[in-house]
């Protein structure tokens, strides 16, 4: 079962930054945060993850609590490529790899 | 890179009729290897997942079966298939240096 919490659907201005919120409340110590999106009929992209500290990469950027109970994924200029549904994910046992139902991102010219 | 490569594409087949599914891994030495189902506007659901040649751990109980005779290939199969196995089937392969998970372009079953 998903360990996450996401918001159904989100829209974003292109240009403009999308933060997408996911809650794990249950997440444990060792257990790391993941973030993939997926574009329509393919399989799911990696985007970035995190155990602590926030992280950036050269697509993305992720804030995650110190409580660890919720991250936000950012997208600092979004385009309409980005249009796409995003996962948040917790690594379970260091192996298994749950996902939720996503957040469906829509990207408005 | 790992690269994953997924066959069939695409098929259509009658309830009650068998099922293979094939993935095959390159780039690779040892993957964690995962087969998950979305069905349509769903999210992903894990169905298996092995650490190598004929360790499989099934997450669901349900129609399916899967089998990893080769480090490398991973098969999904059914004896009798339902309508209600429609979806797109997704082959993973971990075991990055950071852990994240390589997709295949997926399989989509429909079952009529």
């Amino acid at each position: 079962d998903a360990k996450t919490t996401q918001p159904p659907s989100m829209d974003c201005a292109e240009g403009r930054a999308a933060n997408l919120p996911c809650n794990h409340s249950t997440i444990s110590g060792n257990e790391y945060v993941y973030w993939y999106r997926q574009i329509h009929s393919q399989g799911p992209q990696y985007i970035i993850h995190g155990l602590k500290n926030n992280e950036t990469n050269e697509m993305a950027s992720l804030i995650i609590t110190e409580d660890r109970k919720s991250s936000t994924l950012i997208l600092p200029h979004a385009t309409l490529r980005d249009t796409a549904v995003y996962y948040c994910i917790v690594e379970y046992n260091f192996n298994k790899f749950y996902f939720g139902s996503g957040t469906k991102l829509n990207v408005k010219p | 890179s790992q690269t994953i490569h997924q066959w069939p594409a695409t098929l259509v087949q009658p309830v009650g009729s068998p099922l293979s599914l094939e993935c095959t891994v390159e780039g690779t030495s040892n993957p964690n290897l995962y087969w998950y189902r979305q069905a349509a506007g769903r999210g992903l659901q894990l169905l298996f997942y092995s650490v190598g040649i004929g360790q499989i751990s099934s997450e669901v109980p349900q129609n399916l079966s899967a089998s990893r005779p080769q480090d490398r290939q991973f098969i999904l199969s059914s004896k009798k298939l339902l309508l209600s196995d429609s979806g797109f089937y997704l082959c993973a392969c971990g075991g990055g240096l950071i852990g994240e998970l390589f997709f295949g372009e997926g399989s989509r079953l429909t079952v009529l």
